[in-house]
């Protein structure tokens, strides 16, 4: 099955601070979402991008399909933005998204 | 427009018992999955139920079964429970024409003693 990589696995920033978060595919991407989980364990839909960009507010994402990879990027960072984010994209064939292991973010005040 | 919802919270379960998880989907959607994720991990997709009838299964064994009801509620039946079903179980809800845009509930979590 598609195997899904996230990197880094832990980051640590100062309030305000930008970053960036990837996700690489094995398999050819489709239908991938970005979710946030919160420290209470809730998974917060961020963005469905298949392909291309997408913006909201803070926090924008783009999909490269073609070469198998996605991009998280935040900026000016809260520590509301503090959580686990995941990356996940269906199975080929199937509705059912593979999660990567996710990126754990702490951001200190 | 109420999002989805699970319950209980939290629960203590010991070995061998059995357990039911419920779930109700976001308002207007048809379809209602279940994943495990355990500490560390992203979730797992254990099955997905469809107009009452799972439509498809992950990597889980018999003990994890389901249901859904005519108003499209779920639950999540685990028998003869061991340790490492201790986890966090979440339930997500979408429209079958859009399964890969999937809304998660605020999940359960599961400690076997």
């Amino acid at each position: 099955g598609i195997q899904v990589e996230q990197s880094p696995p832990d980051l640590i920033l100062q309030e305000g601070a930008n970053s960036t978060l990837r996700c690489n595919f094995s398999d050819s991407v489709n239908n991938l979402q970005w979710f946030h989980q919160n420290p209470w364990g809730q998974l917060i839909n961020l963005f469905y991008i298949p392909s291309g960009t997408k913006q909201n507010g803070r926090l924008s994402a783009t999909t490269v399909a073609t070469e198998r990879y996605s991009l998280l990027y935040i900026s000016s960072s809260q520590t509301t933005d503090s959580g686990v984010y995941f990356c996940a994209s269906p199975r080929g064939g199937s509705y059912i998204p593979t999660f990567g292991r996710g990126t754990s973010l702490i951001v200190h005040p | 427009d109420a999002g989805v919802t699970q319950s209980p919270t939290h629960l203590i379960k010991t070995r061998g018992q059995q357990v039911t998880l419920r779930c109700s989907p976001k308002s207007g959607h048809d379809t209602v999955s279940w994943y495990q994720q355990a500490l560390g991990q992203g979730p797992q997709f254990i099955f997905q139920y469809y107009e009452e009838e799972e439509r498809q299964r992950g990597n889980f064994p018999d003990r994890f079964s389901g249901h859904q009801f005519p108003n499209y509620s779920s639950e999540l039946n685990v028998n003869a429970l061991l340790l490492g079903d201790s986890a966090l179980y979440l339930c997500a809800s979408s429209l079958l024409t859009s399964s890969y845009e999937q809304y998660f509930g605020p999940g359960t979590r599961l400690t076997v003693t």
